[in-house]
């Protein structure tokens, strides 16, 4: 099936700092999610982008679809504590049948404060 | 929230004995989902259902067997519980076909 590479696997950062993470695949998406977990509870969506080079914010985060398609790329800018968590990408394909989605394996975000 | 509640919230069990979980919605969405999330591994699709009776596999169906009889309710079933089980059970809802999923807050199910 497909795969997506998630990376880094873990982060430790200082308070203030910004953030980057990725998620890459050998195939194309047609949607691409970012999700966040906290601790004991299911994932929560951030952000959807639908469309190649789609660029989308979401307070201090932005994310943005990739042009190959086959890529996607998170930013959390002004990092605080409440940002810890782990942090999900998925993609979507069209012709995966009723909207599955491919999960990374995710990228636990620990910032000190 | 989006309106789902999956229960049990934790259980402990033996192994071979049988185990269901429940998974209910209060958005009348149409697609519900079975995922199964182990340390170090993201989100794994077990089962999913695009109607009421309309169920198919995902990628780690194996041992798992589900039912939706109502558009609200979409149980997973373990026949016979092994510890390569434990792990910890999310069910997700979307209302249409490529809308994103929404998450409950999940089940941990341990299998001794």
């Amino acid at each position: 099936g497909q795969q997506l590479n998630q990376s880094p696997q873990s982060m430790f950062i200082q308070e203030g700092e910004d953030v980057s993470m990725n998620c890459t695949s050998s195939s194309i998406f047609n949607t691409w999610l970012w999700y966040k977990q906290d601790p004991g509870e299911g994932p929560v969506l951030l952000i959807a982008l639908y469309k190649a080079g789609e660029l989308t914010s979401n307070g201090r985060l932005t994310a943005q679809f990739g042009t190959t398609r086959k890529d996607s790329f998170l930013n959390i800018s002004a990092s605080i504590p409440s940002d810890v968590g782990i942090y999900f990408c998925a993609g979507q394909l069209r012709n995966f049948g009723a909207g599955k989605s491919t999960f990374g394996d995710g990228t636990t975000l620990t910032v000190k404060p | 929230d989006a309106g789902i509640t999956q229960s049990p919230r934790h259980k402990v069990t033996e192994t071979g004995t049988p185990v269901t979980l429940r998974c209910h919605q209060t958005e009348n969405h149409r697609y519900m989902y079975w995922y199964r999330q182990d340390p170090g591994h993201g989100l794994r699709l077990i089962h999913y259902s695009y109607g009421v009776k309309d169920t198919d596999k995902g990628e780690v169906s194996d041992g798992y067997s589900v039912s939706r009889s109502k558009t609200e309710d979409f149980l997973l079933t373990l026949e016979s519980a092994t510890s390569s089980q434990t792990s910890v059970y999310f069910c997700a809802i979307s209302p249409q076909e490529y809308q994103p999923q929404h998450f409950g807050d999940g089940t941990r199910l341990s299998i001794l």
